[in-house]
């Protein structure tokens, strides 16, 4: 059973970068027919796709954060990322890592709040 | 971008009796790829149904859904204490993947 686990910084100023990794046990992160993906949630809202990686060549973001959003696999590690620039305060979510097209496995979420 | 649009908003049901939810695409949908998702507070949303149809792993057979094309509806047969959460659709034919705004189902 594969299991994703979140983490990352809880706190970021604004106009600074957040980097997330998502840490995949229980399956790999390469050479599989997964897309990982980044998926957000402000509170007491609904879900925001952010943007998905497959193989590490072929990526698609949300045309909303195409231009602050960056994800990748580092392959050594198992791991997924997400760099988002120049954050704000509307980017205060809980941060969810996924895995698969429909979203069969989801880790538990992390809260990111923008804050100086 | 396909705009997933779900009615109700709220659901107010009785335990035990039917729940129909309602999710409509703004453009058809590819291959019919449209889920829907459970998500219970302070939890990540868990998958119920995928390609319109198809009921995911450990998923209660009270739990169906239906549709194609546009329309697509998710139906808890008989709605038990378990099931007054929210249900999202997310639709994953084309990207980008969207989501509908969510039904919350209350207890009448």
């Amino acid at each position: 059973q594969v299991h994703l686990e979140e983490s990352g910084p809880g706190l970021v100023k604004p106009s600074q970068t957040l980097s997330l990794t998502c840490t995949v046990s229980g399956g790999s992160v390469s050479n599989t027919p997964y897309y990982w993906t980044w998926i957000r949630q402000p509170a007491g809202k609904g879900l925001e796709w952010i943007g998905r990686v497959y193989n590490n060549k072929d990526t698609f973001y949300s045309p909303s954060l195409s231009a602050r959003a960056t994800i990748s696999i580092d392959m050594s590690k198992n791991q997924f990322s997400l760099r988002l620039t120049y954050m704000t305060a509307a980017d205060t979510a809980v941060y969810y890592c996924a895995r698969g097209y429909p979203f069969d496995s989801w880790g538990h979420g992390i809260l990111v709040t923008v804050s100086s | 971008e396909n705009v997933l649009t779900q009615s109700p908003g709220t659901l107010s049901l009785s335990p035990g009796e039917r729940a129909t939810l309602s999710c409509r695409a703004s453009q058809t949908i590819r291959g019919d790829y449209l889920a829907w998702y459970q998500q219970k507070p302070g939890q990540a949303p868990r998958l119920l149904i995928y390609a319109a149809s198809s009921r995911a792993t450990g998923v209660p057979d009270r739990f169906s859904g239906f549709g194609s094309a546009t329309d697509f509806t998710l139906t808890i047969s008989r709605v038990e204490p378990e099931d007054y959460v929210v249900y999202y659709c997310q639709q994953y034919g084309d990207p980008p993947v969207t989501f509908g705004q969510g039904t919350r189902l209350e207890i009448k």
